[in-house]
């Protein structure tokens, strides 16, 4: 059974880093696409960035290129995502998903990372 | 990349259709065979419903259905349950070979 597994939920003040965890298990990890996912409180989804996990080749919306960090580490199959300097518009439900083919459509979800940041 | 155009609310009662537009641009809908539909229920993570326009992912009752005109698709279920109500996303591939969504829509059936 394909399963992603998101870290739990974070409390930051703004100008903390943090790095969230997306660990795939159930398939071979190398091979799909990971992408990131933002749902910020009552809002819709927005794509961030895809990172393939073989070679780490990592596309990223114009949106949040230079505002994020997409890694992963696939000798644990783990995907990240990834923050210097936290701002309070960072706080949402951040979800990880595997491409079905590359990121153009995602098959299988983690349950969510909520983040909140606040002073 | 502006967000693909949704509608904001359905609804429709139990028995009945109900067809969800998705209007992009001829950079992005238009443009591929690459539209995608989700549907969303509260406090949980999307669920792919629709793949490729048409396609159906293994699970996924026949009661939904996707299509294609120019720019715009649609999202089409029929036979309406009360567990449909959901939020309900499109998304395109973009000639950027970006991703981007549409603003989301919510169904009520009544």
């Amino acid at each position: 059974e394909v399963q992603l597994v998101q870290s739990g939920a974070e409390v930051k003040k703004p100008g903390e880093s943090l790095k969230i965890s997306c660990e795939g298990s159930g398939y071979t990890f190398t091979i799909s696409w990971i992408g990131w996912v933002r749902q910020m409180p009552g809002k819709g989804l927005e794509w961030m960035g895809s990172i393939y996990p073989g070679d780490s080749d990592t596309r990223y919306s114009p949106s949040f290129q230079g505002q994020v960090t997409i890694s992963a580490d696939k000798s644990i199959s783990t995907a990240y995502l990834q923050w210097s300097s936290l701002k309070a518009s960072d706080t949402a439900m951040y979800y990880c998903a595997r491409g079905r083919v590359f990121w153009r459509d995602f098959d299988y979800w983690g349950q969510g990372t909520l983040v909140t940041v606040s002073s | 990349q502006s967000a693909l155009t949704q509608p904001a609310s359905v609804s429709g009662s139990p028995g009945q259709s109900i067809t969800i537009s998705c209007t992009g641009t001829s950079s992005d809908v238009g443009g591929y065979n690459y539209v995608s539909w989700y549907q969303q229920h509260p406090g949980k993570a999307p669920k792919l419903m629709i793949y490729d326009v048409f396609n159906r992912p293994s699970g996924v009752s026949n009661r939904f259905s996707g299509s294609k005109s120019g720019n715009t698709a649609s999202l089409t279920i029929s036979g309406l349950q009360t567990e449909d109500e959901a939020d309900y996303y499109c998304s395109s591939y973009t000639s950027s070979s970006t991703l981007v969504f549409g603003g989301g829509t919510k169904l009520t059936v009544l």
